[in-house]
């Protein structure tokens, strides 16, 4: 059975930076993208960011590009989320997801770790 | 503003049949790419419903169905049922932004 774990949110203040962490079971965790997509309180959901299998691409919505950067241990079966210069509006619950295939859907997700920015 | 648009709302009596719209645009469902449906149950993760515009996973009621045309699609759940109370969202690739979208989530209530 797929299983990802989503950890590493909380409550930091606007500028401060804070690194989110998924860790995958019951898949070749190397064969598969993965993605973060995030959801503001009350609000639809939003894809933020997606890594090829290898690690080697990359790719990432506007409203965080040069701000987070997402990797990859295939070592230790874990994906991350490095978040730097955080805003207000990065406020959401943020869930790492399986990718079916490269631009398909998203088969398995996460349980999903809240990230609040505020002073 | 989301790129793939879909009504707020819709609703229906328990055995009724409702659609969901998902437009879209010709970098993104018109230039090909699949398009994806999950339900979102409140509290809970998204859960794929439909993969590839028209494929269900194993485990989900065959009365949920997906369709696809020129840059738009649509989800129909026939024989609408209490427990299909949730959220709904869709989501492709854009070829423009080189990114995965999403649709901008439709509620679903059972009358």
């Amino acid at each position: 059975e797929v299983q990802l774990v989503d950890s590493g949110g909380g409550l930091v203040q606007p500028g401060g930076s804070l690194r989110l962490s998924c860790a995958a079971s019951g898949f070749t965790f190397i064969n598969y993208a993965l993605s973060w997509v995030r959801q503001a309180p009350g609000k639809g959901l939003e894809w933020v960011s997606s890594i090829s299998g290898n690690g080697g691409n990359t790719f990432y919505a506007d409203s965080v590009k040069g701000r987070f950067t997402i990797s990859r241990d295939n070592s230790k079966n874990t994906l991350h989320l490095q978040m730097n210069g955080l805003r207000a509006e990065d406020t959401a619950v943020y869930y790492c997801a399986k990718l079916m295939t490269w631009l398909g859907s998203h088969d398995s997700w996460g349980q999903g770790t809240l990230v609040a920015v505020s002073s | 503003q989301s790129v793939l648009t879909q009504p707020p709302s819709v609703s229906g009596a328990p055995g009724q049949r409702v659609t969901i719209s998902c437009t879209g645009s010709s970098s993104n469902i018109g230039a090909g790419y699949g398009v994806h449906w999950y339900q979102q149950l409140p509290g809970t993760a998204p859960k794929v419903l439909i993969y590839g515009n028209n494929n269900r996973p194993s485990g989900v009621p065959d009365r949920f169905s997906g369709s696809k045309s020129g840059t738009s699609a649509s989800l129909a759940i026939i024989g609408l049922q209490a427990e299909d109370e949730a959220d709904y969202y869709c989501q492709s690739y854009d070829s423009s932004l080189s990114g995965y979208v999403f649709g901008s989530g439709t509620k679903v209530t059972a009358l």
